[in-house]
């Protein structure tokens, strides 16, 4: 079946990187892309950006720009969201979710399934 | 603030119908495909409806959806509401500003 499996919690410190992978299964990875959405606690759903399964575009809000870098590696069929100088606000639970833009207008795609999520806690 | 406006809370008793609206504007709801997304606190979210009124497969036909005539709203119902169906609910589309934009979530009760 199609599956994402997330990497494990995640504490780091202000000013520190942190690296989430999401291994894909029970799919061609190529043929899709990866958007990756993060929870703050309590809070709602917030985008972040997506990539392409096939050739490494990606796109990214304009929040993120300059603080996150989303690769591919193909042949571990992997997507990996790595967040540069982390700040308290980071502090959420990060969601990759399988992104399908057939039939779709505009590139939110439709996002299913969904990988478990992993927490990211920044914390002096 | 999201983007995408959604009332804060909705309730309803079993088998009643409720009804969530999503507020958006021409650059994203009246321009871009709208999908739903259900969380059941404590897990991932999952794809409730599609390409604006598709439902993947597993999702009854009790989940509908609509658009308002002027296409910048749209709107989930659940009929027959059932006790399972207790659970955030999430709007979603692409928005101008070249990004993707969530409504701030809905967080249904069953009384």
């Amino acid at each position: 079946q199609v599956q994402l499996v997330q990497s494990g919690t995640e504490v780091k410190k202000p000013g520190a990187s942190v690296r989430v992978s999401c291994k894909a299964s029970g799919y061609i990875f190529t043929s899709y892309g990866i958007t990756w959405v993060r929870q703050a606690p309590g809070q709602g759903l917030e985008w972040m950006g997506w990539i392409s399964g096939y050739n490494g575009n990606t796109k990214y809000a304009q929040k993120f720009q300059d603080r996150v870098i989303m690769t591919t590696e193909t042949a571990t069929t992997t997507a990996y969201m790595e967040v540069r100088r982390l700040r308290s606000d980071d502090t959420a639970v990060y969601y990759c979710a399988r992104a399908t833009m057939q039939g779709q207008r505009g590139f939110m795609g439709r996002l299913d399934p969904w990988g478990q999520g992993t927490l990211v806690t920044v914390s002096s | 603030q999201s983007v995408l406006t959604q009332p804060p809370s909705a309730s309803g008793t079993p088998g009643q119908r409720v009804t969530i609206s999503c507020s958006g504007s021409s650059s994203n709801i009246g321009s871009y495909t709208v999908n739903w997304y259900q969380q059941v606190p404590g897990t991932a979210p999952k794809l409730l409806i599609y390409s604006n009124d598709q439902r993947p497969s597993g999702v009854p036909d009790r989940f509908s959806v609509s658009k308002s005539g002027r296409g910048t709203s749209a709107s989930l119902t659940i009929s027959g509401l059932q006790s399972e169906d207790e659970a955030d609910y999430y709007c979603a589309a692409w928005d101008d500003s070249l990004m993707g934009v969530f409504g701030g979530g809905t967080k249904l009760t069953v009384l």
